[in-house]
C-alpha cells in the first residue's frame, strides 16, 4: 500500500508571504509525481510532473523540487497572493503510464490581504 | 477544446438507490480513470477504463462498476448506495502514450446519500 503523506495540512499566510510545503512518498519504484492545484468548486490543475532526481521546475512564482532517494518533494509559492488560494495536492503513480494515481490529503493554502 | 466535462454537478439519492455518472474525457484522450473523494481526504482511485474495458482497480466494492464507450467517455455506476458513498466523485483523462502521461480531471459529481 503506497503512502503519500503531506504537510502542514493548514496554512494560512499575508499577501506577499512566501510559503513551502512538502509531499513524502515512497522511495523505492520511483517514477513520477504529480502535483496538482485545487482551487474550490474548480478542476484540480496539473501543475508539475516531476521524474528525475533533483528535478526542480517552474511556473511563475510557484516551484518545486524532488528529492527521489529520500522519498520527498517541496512546493514553493514566492510572494503568495489571494489567488494562490487552493489546496495543493501531490499523488504518486502505482506503475507507469497512465496509472492509478495515490493521493496524498493536500496541504490548505489561504492567501489574505 | 472544453476539457474534461462531468454530469451531473450535483446529485441527491437516498440509501438503497442506483446512481450514474458521466464523464467526457478531455480531446484526443482514450483513458479514464474515477476517484472518489470523501470529506478530508485525498481522491482515492476507483477504476480505469481503456479501449473499453476496466484495468486497474482500487479497493472499492463490486457495487461501483463502470463502462467506457468507443467514443471514450464513461460512466461510474453504483448500486445500492450507502450514506458512506456521499463524496466528490472524479473523473480523469489521459492520453495512454510513452512516458509519464498527465491526467486530467473534470470538476467532478457531489453526490449526496440521505
Amino acid at each position: 500500500i503506497l503512502n503519500v503523506e503531506q504537510s502542514p495540512q493548514s496554512l494560512h499566510v499575508q499577501e506577499g508571504d512566501s510559503t513551502n510545503f512538502t509531499c513524502s512518498f515512497p522511495s523505492s519504484n520511483f517514477y513520477a509525481l504529480h502535483w496538482y492545484r485545487w482551487e474550490t468548486a474548480k478542476s484540480p490543475e496539473a501543475l508539475f510532473v516531476m521524474t528525475l532526481n533533483g528535478d526542480e521546475k517552474k511556473k511563475g512564482r510557484i516551484s518545486a523540487t524532488l528529492n527521489t532517494k529520500e522519498g520527498y518533494s517541496y512546493l514553493y509559492i514566492k510572494g503568495s497572493q489571494p489567488e494562490d488560494s487552493a489546496t495543493y495536492l501531490c499523488a504518486f503513480p502505482a506503475t507507469g503510464t497512465a496509472s492509478k494515481l495515490t493521493f496524498g490529503t493536500g496541504t490548505r493554502l489561504q492567501v489574505t490581504l | 477544446d472544453a476539457g474534461v466535462t462531468q454530469s451531473p454537478t450535483h446529485l441527491i439519492k437516498t440509501r438503497g438507490q442506483q446512481v450514474t455518472l458521466r464523464c467526457s474525457p478531455k480531446s484526443g484522450h482514450d483513458t479514464v480513470s474515477w476517484y472518489q473523494q470523501a470529506l478530508g481526504q485525498g481522491p482515492q482511485f476507483i477504476f480505469q477504463y481503456y479501449e473499453e474495458e476496466e484495468r486497474q482497480r482500487g479497493n472499492f466494492p463490486d457495487r461501483f462498476s463502470g463502462h467506457q464507450f468507443p467514443n471514450y467517455s464513461s460512466e461510474l455506476n453504483v448500486n445500492a448506495l450507502l450514506l458512506g458513498d456521499s463524496a466528490l466523485y472524479l473523473c480523469a483523462s489521459s492520453y495512454r502514450g510513452p512516458g509519464v502521461n498527465e491526467q486530467f480531471f473534470g470538476p467532478g459529481t457531489r453526490l449526496t446519500v440521505l
